[in-house]
């Protein structure tokens, strides 16, 4: 159980273009979904929390007309790197959850983001 | 104060050896304590997890060990082997029990069990 899925797993586009990555709690509820990004050979960085139907909450230093983020379900949250720049390059990993064990968060498997 | 402590930053541990990762946090407002594995791109897999009521969890073939008046915790891998070669992260958090826990990470460990 506790299954988050993300797609996709690899992207590439060009400077300036935008990209969603997509994030989905497979078998339980999440009703906050938790957006990180982490770089080479360190740690992970919340950017952002969203609960379901509500605006996200951005982490000081975030941009958040650069990283939009919508949680419309209970099970999918997306982000969105708009006009995204190589110094967005990086890997984006959402975690979720849910109303049963909320103390708990399960992890997607991550994406990562290549921005030429 | 937000921040959580993690040592050592790379450990080197033979085949059924002990492997022993540190964390240390300030606020005591922090109750609950996850750790989490991860492996070369991959997302972070929650591996074991501790609440501060309890001194000692254990899960096969790992444990956690918390000091509340110390404000430490840590993670013994028993019998290490190469499989658990990954990066570890320690993660703290607040409002157990609530819908927006927020996790705050250590620095990772990055663990190489050798044959």
């Amino acid at each position: 159980g506790a299954v988050v899925s993300q797609h996709p797993s690899r992207v590439i586009c060009k400077s300036g273009t935008s990209v969603k990555i997509e994030c989905r709690s497979l078998d339980f509820q999440a009703t906050t979904m938790f957006w990180y990004r982490q770089f080479p050979k360190q740690s992970l960085m919340l950017m952002a929390t969203s609960n379901e139907g509500s605006k996200a909450t951005y982490e000081q230093g975030v941009e958040k007309d650069k990283f939009l983020i919508n949680h419309a379900s209970l099970t999918l949250s997306t982000l969105t790197v708009t006009s995204a720049h190589p110094e967005d390059s990086s890997f984006y990993i959402c975690s979720a959850s849910g109303t049963a064990l909320p103390y708990e968060q399960y992890f997607g498997p991550g994406t990562r983001l290549t921005v030429t | 104060q937000q921040q959580v402590k993690q040592s050592p930053q790379s450990l080197i541990v033979q085949k059924g050896g002990i492997s022993i990762i540190n964390c240390a946090y300030e606020n005591t407002a922090f109750d609950y304590f996850p750790w989490y594995q991860q492996f070369p791109g991959k997302g972070p897999a929650l591996l074991i997890a501790i609440r501060p009521d309890v001194s000692e969890k254990k899960e096969g073939r790992f444990t956690i060990s918390f000091n509340k008046s110390a404000k430490q915790f840590s993670l013994h891998i028993m019998d290490s082997q190469p499989g658990d070669s990954a990066t570890y992260f320690c993660a703290a958090s607040t409002n157990y029990g609530g819908a927006t826990n927020k996790l705050i990470f250590g620095t990772g460990t990055l663990l190489a069990v050798q044959p």
